[in-house]
């Protein structure tokens, strides 16, 4: 079975403090590994898609690689508009009943400080 | 322009009725989805239809059924409520063709069973 832990579950940083949210996951074949935002009373909103080992992608202060057993979410110089929940989730090869599905880590809690 | 619409957001109902959930994306996907979020924040897939076709059908109890008029609508109807469905259930959307194409989230239906 699928599997995704995010750590840590809750992550309280200084406006420009840098620092790494972590998902680790077991899956049989990744299709692929997406990382969300979601704040609070919304739904999650797609940030990234990472689909092999060695991976990178960016998007403003945001930076996700990717590796066989993990995926890091860099955030550098953070400020507090930042602050939300960041989901990750994996998708696994493989077709019939299964196809498509996503399989989500439980969350970390970002809070930025001005 | 709202991509993914559900309706209601609210839904506060007492043990034993029956009650509907509505959702519609603009996207021109073909594949939607219904997630359940608990209250550890854990979103899980229930359900996901393509092109009016139900693909992915997780163990839920068959007092949930989805149903999908066409490929922009997805609804979600639950029988003989019970305290255990309280949660907030999400509709998403994507476009099946290659299997890792992002999910688009709606903002959630917060059901309170009382």
């Amino acid at each position: 079975e699928d599997q995704v832990t995010q750590s840590p579950e809750a992550l309280r940083l200084q406006e420009g403090e840098s620092s790494s949210l972590n998902c680790s996951y077991t899956v049989s074949g990744l299709r692929g590994l997406f990382w969300y935002r979601q704040d609070p009373g919304k739904g999650p909103e797609f940030l990234f898609t990472l689909y092999s080992a060695g991976e990178e992608k960016e998007k403003e202060r945001l930076k996700a690689t990717l590796t066989k057993k993990e995926s890091f979410l860099h955030i550098t110089a953070p400020k507090p508009e930042d602050s939300a929940t960041y989901l990750c989730a994996v998708q696994a090869r493989g077709g019939g009943t299964s196809y498509g599905k996503l399989t989500f880590g439980q969350g970390t809690i970002l809070t930025v400080h001005p | 322009d709202t991509a993914v619409s559900q309706t209601p957001k609210y839904l506060v109902t007492q043990m034993g009725n029956d009650k509907s959930i509505k959702c519609e994306q603009n996207l021109g996907h073909d594949t939607m989805y219904w997630y359940k979020q608990d209250s550890k924040k854990f979103l899980k897939i229930m359900f996901s239809y393509n092109n009016k076709e139900l693909i992915i059908n997780e163990t839920v109890p068959n007092r949930f059924s989805p149903k999908s008029p066409d490929k922009a609508h997805l609804n979600l109807h639950i029988n003989s409520l019970e305290l255990g469905d309280s949660a907030v259930y999400f509709c998403a959307s994507s476009q099946f063709v290659t299997g890792n194409q992002p999910q688009h989230f709606g903002d959630g239906t917060r059901l309170s069973i009382l």
